[in-house]
């Protein structure tokens, strides 16, 4: 069965760098679109961007554009989202979420999500 | 890309037949046949209910349907059930080819 094991809270000060982990399984890593997606607490959900797994290609909405890099490691099937200089407001649940079996224009297994914490 | 407009709260009795709309622009909405809906429990990950605009994935209940009329999406939930009550969020795909969400609705058993 599809699974996505994110990795585990952080807690980071104003002007680092977070790097969160998705660890994919039960199917072929390279053949589906991997995107994040945050959500602030009692907000609602935002889209952050996706990576191509074969071919490492991203694409990133204007908004994180320079502050956002999306990576990944086929040998052991894991995507990465790293957030820089990060603020108060970047505090967040952060999902990774696979593109549809049936297609590319939805989201059809989620992580269990990161929350990450930006506090001084 | 401004997040698509649902209304922030609708509540309804067991058994009524409830529905959320979703609008956005000729640009996500209303061009392209990619709009889905996600269902979210209170501290879970979101959960795919439709997409596509209108198709259920397997194990969903039927209960569930989804349309489109112009640049608004629209969620229909018959036969409302208690553990319906969720937050509930569209998403389009985009001309930037992007992805943008709905500021979501929570829905409440009245």
């Amino acid at each position: 069965q599809v699974q996505l094991v994110q990795s585990g809270a952080e807690v980071k000060k104003p002007g680092a760098s977070v790097k969160v982990s998705c660890k994919a399984s039960g199917y072929t890593f390279t053949g589906y679109y991997m995107h994040w997606v945050r959500q602030a607490p009692g907000q609602g959900l935002e889209w952050m961007g996706r990576i191509n797994p074969n071919s490492g290609g991203t694409n990133y909405p204007q908004k994180f554009q320079g502050r956002v890099t999306m990576t990944r490691d086929t040998s052991i099937s894991t995507a990465y989202m790293e957030l820089s200089s990060l603020r108060s407001d970047d505090t967040a649940v952060y999902y990774c979420a696979r593109d549809g079996e049936l297609g590319p224009y939805y989201l059809d297994y989620w992580g269990q999500g990161t929350l990450v914490t930006v506090s001084s | 890309q401004s997040a698509l407009t649902q209304p922030a709260s609708v509540s309804g009795s067991p058994g009524q037949s409830i529905t959320i709309s979703c609008t956005g622009t000729s640009s996500d909405v209303g061009g392209y046949n990619y709009v889905s809906w996600y269902q979210q429990h209170p501290g879970k990950a979101p959960k795919l209910m439709i997409y596509d605009v209108t198709k259920r994935p397997s194990g969903v209940s039927n209960r569930f349907s989804g349309s489109r009329s112009g640049n608004t999406a629209s969620l229909t939930i018959s036969g409302f059930q208690a553990e319906d009550e969720a937050d509930y969020y569209c998403s389009s795909y985009t001309s930037s080819s992007t992805w943008v969400f709905g500021g979501g609705t929570k829905l409440t058993v009245l």
